[in-house]
């Protein structure tokens, strides 16, 4: 069983590129969430999501940010027009249908604007 | 809004010795979690704590949970090298479900 999947581990983009970063998360588990980590910080919730649908974006930067999880296929996090301060850790965790239950994390992708 | 708030932010230990990281919180949760992270790396779940006075160990460190003070701590038994990470305390909050983390410790155990 795999776990939470991040692809890719490493991103480079350079200034105004578009970032795509993709979560597959673990067999059987509808729920990802988002989350992102700048250097020597904690992780900060982004978005939850669930199979076709937007839970919560209460984290997500109002601008140039989007995510979706579409039916068949990965989460993807989205950000257009990348500045240098959106260099992160970004972070996938997912859990299983039901409610109240723990979240696995994957790898991260680690994205540099240069 | 909730916050998680861990002390001390960095620590340096010598290898043998015992330490306690604290983990306040604001307000009612259904769950605290402990993270470990090396660096570079994702977050390895330690404990999940589920009530109040819940109290797990494994290893070297022990982890508890006061509800009615909004504290958990994790203890840490004669510490070793292989100990150094940074770790961190993360609150769950349901409807939606999101984890609000602390701002983490960093540990670092020295011969």
């Amino acid at each position: 069983n795999a776990g939470v999947m991040q692809n890719p581990r490493h991103l480079v983009r350079r200034r105004g590129q578009e970032a795509r970063l993709r979560c597959s998360p673990m067999k059987g588990h509808s729920h990802v969430y988002w989350y992102r980590q700048l250097p020597e910080e904690g992780l900060k919730f982004m978005v939850y999501l669930q199979k076709e649908n937007i839970i919560d974006e209460s984290g997500m930067p109002k601008e140039r940010f989007s995510a979706e999880f579409p039916k068949e296929g990965p989460s993807i996090l989205r950000i257009q027009q990348v500045v240098r301060g959106d260099s992160a850790a970004y972070f996938c965790a997912s859990s299983p249908l039901a409610s109240n239950t723990e979240a696995f994390f994957g790898q991260g992708t680690r994205l540099t604007v240069v | 809004e909730l916050k998680v708030e861990q002390n001390p932010l960095f620590l340096s230990m010598q290898e043998g010795k015992n330490y306690t990281i604290y983990c306040n919180y604001s307000t009612t949760s259904d769950r605290l979690y402990w993270y470990r992270q090396d660096p570079g790396k994702s977050l390895e779940s330690l404990f999940v704590l589920l009530s109040n006075g819940a109290v797990k160990q494994e290893g070297r460190l022990m982890a508890s949970l006061d509800t009615k003070a909004r504290l958990s701590t994790l203890h840490i038994t004669a510490a070793v090298h292989d100990l150094s990470a940074t770790y961190f305390c993360a609150v769950d909050r349901s409807a939606p479900d999101k984890l609000i983390f602390g701002t983490g410790t960093r540990l670092q155990v020295f011969p």
